[in-house]
């Protein structure tokens, strides 16, 4: 069984259209991170999310963390072609790092 | 560009070369780790090192053999492999700031066993 749930697994949409990816457990968290991956490259973290509703925004992306700590959102506004890329989440209160599977989103032009 | 280098980004190499993957990092971590990374497939952790100490070993078959020389470089030398073995390898060094570890994760290296 995965830790961490990530859904959807693929997503592909127009460029300008919003979106949401969640990521699901039915463990608690004291932290969850995101990373962006795009083709060929290594992950990047995005964020960091620590407290209970917590929202976080990197320009067109929000980051929530759940009331309970056991999932998290990221939604994207106006999605673009450079938002292409893998977005996992991961457990960043342990180590090494619990990650989940990702979702691949495609933004076509 | 994250801190954590590595080379070569690309190899091609037959069932009975032996080569290696070098990565470095010059962000101060104190911990490095290896990761396989295969086609529609979850990160796979490899091997992890704590101030230039092995401690874990995920199963990982013989013929990959890392090595920590000191905190800053790590290696992973490679030696009768399979064409199953092809696949994005990635390097990332780690630091924790009150109970949250963040990674850094290198450009990796994308190998093809022929």
């Amino acid at each position: 069984t995965q830790l961490l749930e990530q859904s959807p697994q693929f997503l592909s949409i127009q460029e300008g259209e919003n979106l949401t990816v969640y990521c699901n457990s039915s463990s608690v968290f004291s932290s969850l991170q995101w990373y962006r991956q795009e083709p060929g490259e290594g992950p990047v973290l995005l964020v960091t999310v620590v407290t209970g509703g917590e929202v976080k925004k990197l320009k067109r992306l929000t980051f929530q963390f759940g009331d309970a700590r056991k999932d998290s959102s990221l939604h994207i506004t106006a999605a673009q072609p450079g938002d292409t890329g893998l977005y996992l989440c991961a457990y960043a209160g342990n180590t090494p790092l619990v990650f989940g599977k990702g979702t691949r989103l495609s933004v076509i032009a | 560009e994250t801190g954590v280098t590595q080379t070569p980004r690309h190899l091609v190499m037959g069932m009975t070369n032996k080569k290696s993957l070098k990565c470095e990092q010059h962000l101060g971590h104190n911990a490095m780790y290896w990761y396989k990374q295969s086609a529609k497939k979850p990160l796979e952790l490899m091997f992890v090192y704590n101030f230039k100490e092995q401690t874990e070993n995920n199963s990982v078959p013989s013929r990959f053999s890392p090595e920590c020389p000191n905190s800053s470089h790590l290696f992973l030398h490679l030696h009768t492999l399979q064409p199953e073995d092809s696949a994005l390898y990635l390097c990332a060094s780690r630091t924790e700031l009150a109970g949250v570890h963040e990674q850094y994760f290198g450009p990796g290296t994308r190998l093809t066993v022929t």
